[in-house]
């Protein structure tokens, strides 16, 4: 398994100001997920992090958005830029261990709220 | 495009009954399956992981199985306890590009 740790746990923000979530993994991991739960929600996944290249991004979700860093093979981050209150979730990382299809494990999240 | 389904999406039941939770997916090309306990503004604990190959697996009071043919897999939980109170959330990893695809999720309440 692995160790997840997300910072910030929970923000309160003011509307068209940023955030930047961190997500720190105890071991290196290959693959790195981001996902969003609005409220009452299920999860649906932003973007894959990828190191060393630019990170994939779901349908509906743009990089001047939602802009990733995978800078090492334990670290990301996701910013969420010009926030709204339509962007008031929790957000989730997540690990893959192996290269490919693997059991994924989840960070504790951090919940957002936009005022 | 992969749709998965939770049913029911709320159960309530006195403590020490047995739980039943379904879980269904349209595309049976999978990898593995999933099952997730989420407590209430938390992150996801991960509960059991079926490979495609396997029929069930169980951990504990947990038992999951998984028909791959028909897109189905059930957990059951045995002689529940209010602290298995949460939601539970059922996942597939597609085999085209190696990501998750949840269900709503069903939240149980085991009442005391």
């Amino acid at each position: 398994s692995a160790v997840i740790s997300q910072k910030p746990s929970r923000d309160i923000c003011q509307r068209g100001t940023s955030l930047t979530i961190q997500c720190q993994v105890d071991s290196q991991v290959t693959m790195m997920f981001w996902y969003r739960q609005q409220p009452g929600q299920s999860l649906t996944l932003i973007a894959t992090a990828n190191q060393g290249s630019e990170a994939t991004y779901e349908s509906g979700f743009v990089i001047d958005k939602f802009p990733i860093s995978r800078p090492n093979l334990t670290f990301s981050t996701l910013t969420v830029s010009n926030m709204s209150p339509e962007d008031s979730s929790i957000y989730l990382c997540s690990v893959g261990l192996a290269g490919g299809p693997s059991e994924q494990f989840f960070g504790p999240g951090t919940r957002l709220t936009v005022l | 495009k992969q749709e998965v389904t939770q049913i029911p999406a709320a159960l309530s039941v006195p403590e020490g009954e047995n739980l039943v939770l379904n879980c269904s997916f349209t595309d049976s090309a999978i990898y593995n399956l999933q099952w997730f306990r989420q407590d209430p503004g938390k992150g996801l604990t991960s509960l059991l992981l079926i490979q495609s190959s396997q029929r069930e697996q169980t951990s504990g009071r947990l038992n999951a199985s998984l028909d791959k043919s028909s897109g189905r897999s059930t957990l059951y939980i045995a002689a529940s306890q209010p602290g298995d109170s949460a939601t539970y959330l059922c996942a597939v990893l597609r085999s085209n590009d190696y990501k998750l695809s949840f269900g709503a999720g069903t939240t149980v309440t085991v009442r005391a």
